[in-house]
């Protein structure tokens, strides 16, 4: 079965204490992964697409990185504006009983990222 | 202003009531989505439309319908509102690169 699962669920972090947060996939034919940030209340805010493994994207404190099993969201020096909740997606071929056309969007539950002044 | 633009924000209704959720974008993409979100679930798509004439049921589908009235405009109605379809809902379109753009959300609460 298809499965996304990011780790861990709640992240509490001190400014500047740098982590990474994880999202692993087991999926058929992987077209690309996602990574968006969530504001409480607010909709998902696109941040990185990534297609291959080895590939990376950058913004600002956020670097996403991504393997053949999980992609990591690397966060440097954090600041409390980047307290939010951290979604990742992947777009894989569907199954044969299709519910999204010739590729499915399968997202994560999502790391809930707490930076403490 | 938003490129995917939600109303109503909030919504409190009955069980048994008909509502409808609006969607627009400004972003000029052929693909729309609905999505709920529940916590400790993530998102769970409901439908989908590639054009103003395709549309396609998702996941989670019952109770709901869709209507897309142009490329620009896709509604979801829940035709006889019942507890369980309390949720966060949103919006979304996709653009040529696969990547999925949400609107702000609108929260529907059914008591």
């Amino acid at each position: 079965e298809d499965q996304v699962t990011q780790s861990p669920e709640a992240l509490r972090l001190q400014e500047g204490e740098s982590s990474s947060l994880n999202c692993s996939y087991t999926v058929s034919g992987l077209r690309g992964l996602f990574w968006y940030r969530q504001d409480p209340g607010k909709g998902p805010e696109f941040l990185f697409t990534l297609y291959s493994a080895g590939e990376e994207k950058e913004k600002e404190r956020l670097k996403a990185t991504l393997t053949k099993k999980e992609s990591f969201l690397h966060i440097t020096a954090p600041k409390p504006e980047d307290s939010a909740t951290y979604l990742c997606a992947v777009q894989a071929l569907a199954d044969t009983d299709t519910t999204s056309g010739t590729y499915k969007y399968i997202f994560g539950t999502g790391t809930r990222l707490k930076v403490l002044a | 202003d938003a490129d995917v633009t939600q109303t109503p924000r909030n919504r409190i209704t009955k069980t048994g009531k008909r509502i409808m959720l609006e969607c627009s974008q400004t972003k000029g993409h052929d693909r729309m989505y609905w999505y709920r979100q529940d916590p400790g679930l993530g998102l769970r798509l409901i439908y989908y439309s590639f054009d103003v004439k395709d549309i396609n049921k998702g996941e989670i589908s019952d109770g709901y319908s869709v209507s897309r009235q142009a490329q620009a405009k896709f509604s979801l109605s829940l035709e006889s509102a019942i507890p369980n379809q309390t949720a966060l809902y949103f919006c979304a379109t996709r653009d040529s690169g696969n990547t999925i753009y949400f609107g702000e959300g609108s929260w529907l609460t059914v008591v």
